[in-house]
């Protein structure tokens, strides 16, 4: 079962480039590695996936170590409109477990 | 492309009272699940289902909970009778494949329910 740990909140200001990083020691072969947004009043919002290494969209990063026992999701130059809270999900849906949202981090940014 | 789509987005009603949520997936997406955020518990999985089928629903709280999916473009979750501790937003998220799997969950915008 693919627990993840995640800092509680953070706090940034605009331009800042900032990081994000997920504990999941316990992350099996076949998992994925998950990354929402969450704004207050709406539904998550599907960020980027990734696998191993490093994948980059439009929106962030998300880099993977070799062991895959944790992740860092990076936003690049941050604006008041990125405070929101993020999550980090691991592995997927079957019989014997549950993705799991778990408590996120509140991102903060300032002007 | 039209999202998720769940209605009502607020409902208020009486504890006692049926409450019955609604939404339409997007089209051509195999799973829907029902969420239920509070500040307490954060974002609950309560069941999802995999082709209309429930596949797991045993984050539903009790016996009156209830959820359906006659068809591939609609699903349900009752409630009855409501208590107050059910005041909630609950989501609704279809995914074109099981979301761990590559591919996301797509969530709407999310019904907020208070019951009084």
């Amino acid at each position: 079962l693919a627990k993840t740990t995640q800092p509680i909140s953070m706090d940034s200001y605009e331009g800042q480039e900032v990081n994000i990083t997920c504990s999941h020691n316990n992350i099996a072969t076949n998992d994925y590695i998950t990354w929402y947004q969450q704004f207050p009043s709406q539904g998550p919002r599907f960020i980027i996936q990734g696998y191993k290494t490093k994948v980059t969209n439009e929106v962030a990063s998300l880099f993977i170590p070799a062991d895959r026992k944790s992740s860092t999701l990076s936003l690049p130059r941050v604006s008041l409109s990125d405070t929101a809270v993020y999550y980090c999900l691991v592995g997927k849906m079957d019989s014997s477990y549950k993705l799991i949202f778990g408590s996120g981090t509140r991102l903060l940014v300032r002007p | 492309d039209a999202g998720v789509i769940q209605s009502p987005r607020h409902e208020v009603t009486e504890m006692g009272q049926e409450v019955t949520l609604r939404c339409k997936p997007i089209s051509g997406h195999d799973y829907l699940f029902w969420y239920r955020q509070t500040m307490m518990r954060g974002l609950e999985l309560l069941i999802y289902f995999n082709n209309n089928v429930p596949i797991d629903d045993s984050g539903m709280p009790e016996d009156r909970f209830s959820a359906k999916m006659p068809n591939a473009s609609f699903s349900t979750l009752k409630i009855q009778p409501s208590e107050p501790r059910d005041s909630a937003v609950y989501f609704c998220a279809s995914s074109l494949y099981n979301p761990g799997d590559s591919g996301p969950q797509h969530f709407g915008d999310g019904t907020r329910l208070s019951i009084l």
